[in-house]
Order: C-alpha cells, then structure tokens, then sequence
C-alpha cells in the first residue's frame, strides 16, 4: 500500500462545477499535510496548508481528518484556469515528504 | 515568498556523460534541499536530502556513485548524473527548506534527455 494515495482521477468538469479530491495516508505520525498544484511540466506549487480546523481559502476549502487519516480538497465555481494536477502532500517530520501521485483535473468551457 | 532556481531549465546529453544542475536559493539560506526525479504521469520520487557541509542522505534504490550531490553554500546544492543513460531522463526537480521547515520552495525543474 502507498504512504499517500489519491483518487487517480482524470476529474473532467464544466466550468462553474464544484469538485472534491480525496487523499488517505497510512502513517499515523504524520504531522503536516499540504496540497500543491502542478502544472504540466512546471514544478508543484503549494496551494494550501490543511488543519484539522479546516482551511479556506476563497474557492478552495481543505480538511484534515486524523482520525480517519483523510485529506480533501474542495473547489468550487470551477475555472478552465483551475485545470491542473493537484498533489497531496504529507510530511513525517521536518522535511520529510511524501507526494501522492496527483488527481488530474480538467475544467472544460 | 521564497524563490529557488535551477540551472540548465533543460538539457540534451549523449549516453555516457555527465550533467550537472544547479539548484539555488535566491532570496534566503537554505541548510537543507531535496532533489525528485519525475517521470511522466508520475509523481515526485525524493532521490536524496542535501545538507550544507555534509554527505547528502539518498533514498533506497538510488545510486549515490551515479547521482552525485553536493551541496557546498547554504545557498547552492549540485546534482551531476555521472554517465548518464537513455533511462536517465526525466524531470528532476530540487527544493528548498523554508524557515519554517515544514514549507517546500521548489525550483522550476531541470528537463534530462539522455540520447
């Protein structure tokens, strides 16, 4: 089984759409958990922290579930802008990360 | 925020040389970098850790004789793909430890085409 592992997607979606992605991670220990968005052949970009809390950012919502050891990632009124793969990202410790192999998303007009 | 950048953007090598690439930290001191080879459709794989004044830290499965790191400023680590093969290319992409050291600054990538 993976460390982190991701909904494989491809999400196709019309613009205005709302879309979830979905993450799970098998170490209990992990302390910090991230999405990042990555553009085809450019290097990932941080998106977002996630808290257990539960973290907003104008369309984009993230949540931390540690119980369950769950991450999501929520966007809504989708943009063709938005069409991108989203990595999720966990950290064990300091530096230590662990990238999911990414959820595609297209945004189509 | 924070900008790393990487040296060449992206080469063209014959088998059996060698290239190296820069990765720097442009705007802050960065004791610590991460190098990733991405293949396509893939995501990041961590190749090795890179601290400043000591031996980088490889991940199992990588060849420390083949991907040589060095990482001699605080703001400057070096990878070079000793006798580079055809299934060497790939994306490679090297990060930065923020001050925080739990963000990841990422350079823009170096794209390796082994022929």
């Amino acid at each position: 089984r993976k460390e982190v592992e991701q909904d494989p997607g491809p999400f196709n979606v019309p613009e205005g759409a709302t879309v979830a992605f979905n993450c799970t991670y098998s170490n209990s220990a992990s302390q910090s958990f991230f999405w990042y968005r990555q553009d085809c052949r450019k290097e990932p970009k941080l998106l977002m922290s996630v808290y257990s809390s539960g973290n907003e950012d104008g369309r984009f919502t993230a949540q931390l579930n540690r119980a369950s050891q769950y991450i999501s990632l929520l966007i809504r009124d989708s943009k063709l802008s938005d069409s991108a793969t989203y990595l999720c990202v966990v950290n064990q410790r300091a530096g230590k990360s662990t990238f999911g192999d990414g959820t595609t998303l297209t945004v189509k007009p | 925020g924070a900008v790393v950048s990487q040296h060449p953007s992206w080469v063209i090598c014959k088998s059996g040389t060698s290239v190296k690439i820069e990765c720097r930290s442009l705007d802050f001191q960065a004791t610590t970098m991460f190098w990733y080879r991405q293949f396509p459709k893939q995501s990041l794989m961590l190749m090795a850790t890179s601290n400043e004044g000591s031996k980088a830290t490889y991940e199992q499965g990588v060849e420390k004789d083949k991907f040589l790191i060095n990482h001699a400023s605080l703001t400057l680590s070096t990878l070079t793909v000793t006798s580079a093969h055809p299934e060497d290319s790939s994306f490679y992409i090297c990060s930065a430890l923020g001050v925080f050291s739990y963000e990841q600054y990422f350079g823009p990538g170096t794209r390796l085409t082994v022929t």
